[in-house]
């Protein structure tokens, strides 16, 4: 089945500087990736999305490139603030038609401070 | 996009009660699902809700403690019967309008289970 894998837990960042949050997946169809994120007692909202092979896709300052060859969708920005403190989800959608299931990861908590 | 209305936004309710949550959204759409999410954790898939059939389960959640109803392409009910504070989490109805489009989300109801 389809799996998406997020190898950080928790970023801590002092703002102003980069991140890179990491995604890989796994599926045997043609993946659309997406991140959502979800700041506090909220419902997550969708953040980037690309099913496009090496094209960046920009958003709100943040970037990610999908690249088939390494199953890769890692999310960055140049310079964190302190309201980009929330989680973050990498998901992925395989094939199945309308009811394609999102399939998300395990989710990247990135804490900015001052 | 799609506009997911849920209610109750939260609720308490006894060990061994039934609770309902509603959702309906702003426009007919194709697919709805119902995620759980435990505190600051990921999001899991219980069901794709099929319109005038069963819902479809994944693996851990099952009808007879989460039966899902969807009577027509904008309104779907989840029900938590016998209610264990294990199932205290947040319930997020969502939904597309296609395969490679986002997957929205209500702003989700948090049940807590004493």
């Amino acid at each position: 089945g389809d799996s998406v894998t997020q190898t950080e837990g928790l970023v801590t960042l002092t703002k102003g500087l980069p991140v890179m949050l990491n995604c890989t997946y796994q599926t045997t169809y043609s993946p659309f990736l997406f991140w959502y994120v979800q700041h506090l007692n909220e419902a997550p909202k969708l953040l980037l999305k690309s099913s496009t092979d090496n094209k960046r896709t920009e958003h709100q300052g943040f970037y990610a490139t999908l690249h088939k060859s390494s199953s890769s969708f890692h999310l960055q920005k140049s310079s964190v603030q302190l309201s980009d403190s929330a989680l973050y989800f990498c998901a992925l959608r395989g094939s199945g038609g309308s009811n394609a299931k999102l399939t998300f990861g395990k989710g990247t908590k990135l804490s900015v401070k001052s | 996009s799609v506009l997911l209305y849920q209610k109750p936004n939260r609720d308490i309710c006894q060990s061994g009660t039934s609770l309902k949550i509603q959702c309906v959204a702003d426009s007919q759409v194709v697919s709805m699902f119902w995620y759980q999410q435990f505190q600051e954790q990921s999001l899991m898939l219980m069901a794709t809700a099929n319109e005038g059939s069963e819902a479809t389960y994944e693996s851990g959640f099952t009808k007879d403690k989460f039966p899902i109803s969807r009577p027509n392409l904008t309104f779907s009910t989840l029900t938590v019967n016998n209610a264990r504070p294990g199932d205290s989490s947040i319930y997020f109805c969502s939904s597309s309008e296609g395969v490679g489009t986002e997957v929205f989300f209500g702003k989700g109801t948090r049940l807590t289970v004493v």
